[in-house]
């Protein structure tokens, strides 16, 4: 059964560079044939997806954030990273790693637990 | 980016009644309009995609119907523990979009 587990500091300063990792078990991620990336829940703004990528490195991006971000897999160690440049409060929110299917036409299929990130100085 | 539509965005409802919930999009999404349960603390779960498939392991009185702009979750004969907030996400064009959800509680 393919999990998803999240890791990362939960506090970060404004300015500064927000970096997750998510941790996939149950499988390789090259042997899926999935997108992987990162998906954040806040009051204001409700589920907003961030960017996802493929082992391959094809990327799918948001452009109301992608100068911001970063989505990179590792298959060595079998992780997906989010890196968010220039942090406001704005950014504070529950991430979630998640896969994301083109065959079932665009679900995001798998969810890691999520983990909650605050940016306060 | 296509802008997604929920309504109600909170409801209360008996056990056994009926519900449905209704997902507009600013343009057509032609049936790439994928439906999600969140209970609190949770991540969300995939419940129904595309329109109308459901997921496998997903009760058979949660239905989804709809093509184009307009689209319907129905839970026919609600429990206890579907008590939850519901959001429809559309996969036709990227960057792909959430509905702001409706929360169904249990009256």
């Amino acid at each position: 059964q393919l999990q998803l587990q999240e890791s990362g500091p939960g506090l970060v300063k404004p300015s500064e560079t927000l970096s997750l990792t998510c941790t996939v078990s149950g499988g390789s991620i090259s042997s899926y044939n999935y997108y992987w990336g990162w998906i954040r829940q806040s009051p204001g703004k409700g589920l907003e997806w961030l960017g996802s990528i493929y082992h391959t490195g094809s990327t799918y991006d948001n452009p109301s954030l992608m100068s911001r971000v970063t989505v990179s897999v590792d298959t060595s160690k079998n992780q997906i990273s989010l890196r968010l440049r220039s942090v406001t409060a704005a950014d504070t929110a529950v991430y979630y790693c998640a896969t994301f299917s083109i065959l079932s036409s665009g679900t995001f299929d798998y969810w890691g637990q999520g983990t909650r990130v605050t940016v306060s100085s | 980016d296509i802008q997604m539509t929920q309504s109600p965005s909170s409801l209360s409802a008996s056990v056994g009644d009926r519900v449905n919930i209704t997902c507009r999009t600013s343009q057509t999404v032609t049936t790439y309009l994928n439906w999600y349960q969140q209970k609190p603390g949770k991540a969300p779960k995939l419940l129904i995609f595309p329109a109308s498939t459901l997921q496998s392991g997903v009760p058979s009185r949660f239905s989804g119907s709809g093509s184009g702009t307009s689209f319907i979750l129905t839970i026919s004969g609600l429990q206890p523990e579907d008590s939850a907030t519901y959001y429809c996400q559309q996969s036709y064009s990227s960057p792909w979009t959430f509905g702001h959800g409706t929360k169904v509680e249990i009256k």
